[in-house]
């Protein structure tokens, strides 16, 4: 089945700076790869995703960015603010998706 | 537009009590729905999916069970809990797979402490 790692676990940047957050996975059938945010105690939102026929894709201060032939997808956040302080996870998967362990994102003013 | 109900949404259970969550869509048939728990400080375990009626796959063994009695429902049971089937559990729906995945999206959980 899939297996997908995510890392770095942590991540703690200054407010204006750019953060990066990558996985890979391992089942080369997924052709699907989105990115959640999670708040503290919230359900997981829907931020960004990409399909295996493309390879970038942006949206405002963030993108992902997909290589299918090494297996690994990367999420993208420039211009970072205090907000963006969260909990992401990549995810891969066709009918069911897999989860990455998350990234806890920590933005300081 | 279509919406996903769960609840309870908190809940504290003695260990060997019983469990059921439920889980609903609302403007949409025929929806994939799976089952998600998320251990305190960790990430998301897939637990159970169905694609239609009385159609469950299990992801990992373990003591709970899932069922769809009806096209839009979906709930997960235990007959006896355990101390560790605490954590956040999220239920979560996509529409019909036209080609690869659908977006998936997620009730607001339900939080199980199991003492």
């Amino acid at each position: 089945g899939e297996n997908v790692e995510q890392h770095p676990s942590t991540l703690s940047v200054q407010e204006g700076d750019s953060a990066v957050i990558k996985c890979t996975y391992s089942d080369s059938a997924s052709n699907y790869f989105p990115w959640y945010k999670q708040e503290l105690g919230k359900r997981p939102q829907l931020i960004i995703d990409i399909r295996s026929n493309v390879g970038e894709k942006k949206d405002q201060r963030i993108a992902v960015t997909l290589n299918k032939t090494a297996k690994h997808f990367s999420l993208h956040i420039t211009e970072t603010q205090p907000e963006d302080s969260a909990v992401y996870f990549c995810a891969a998967g066709f009918q069911k998706l897999v989860f990455g362990t998350g990234t806890r994102l920590l933005v300081s003013p | 537009s279509q919406t996903i109900h769960q609840w309870p949404a908190t809940l504290v259970q003695p260990v060997g009590s019983p469990l059921s969550l439920e889980c609903t869509v609302e403007g949409t048939s025929n929806p994939n729905l799976y089952w998600y728990r998320q251990a305190a400080g960790r990430g998301l375990q897939l637990l159970f999916y169905s694609v239609g009626i009385g159609q469950i796959s299990s992801e990992v063994p373990q003591n709970l069970s899932a069922s769809r009695p009806q096209d839009r429902q979906f709930i997960l049971s235990s007959k006896k809990l355990l101390l560790s089937d605490s954590g956040f559990y999220l239920c979560a729906w996509t529409g019909l797979a036209v080609s690869g995945a659908n977006v998936l999206t997620f009730g607001a959980g339900s939080r199980l402490t199991v003492l």
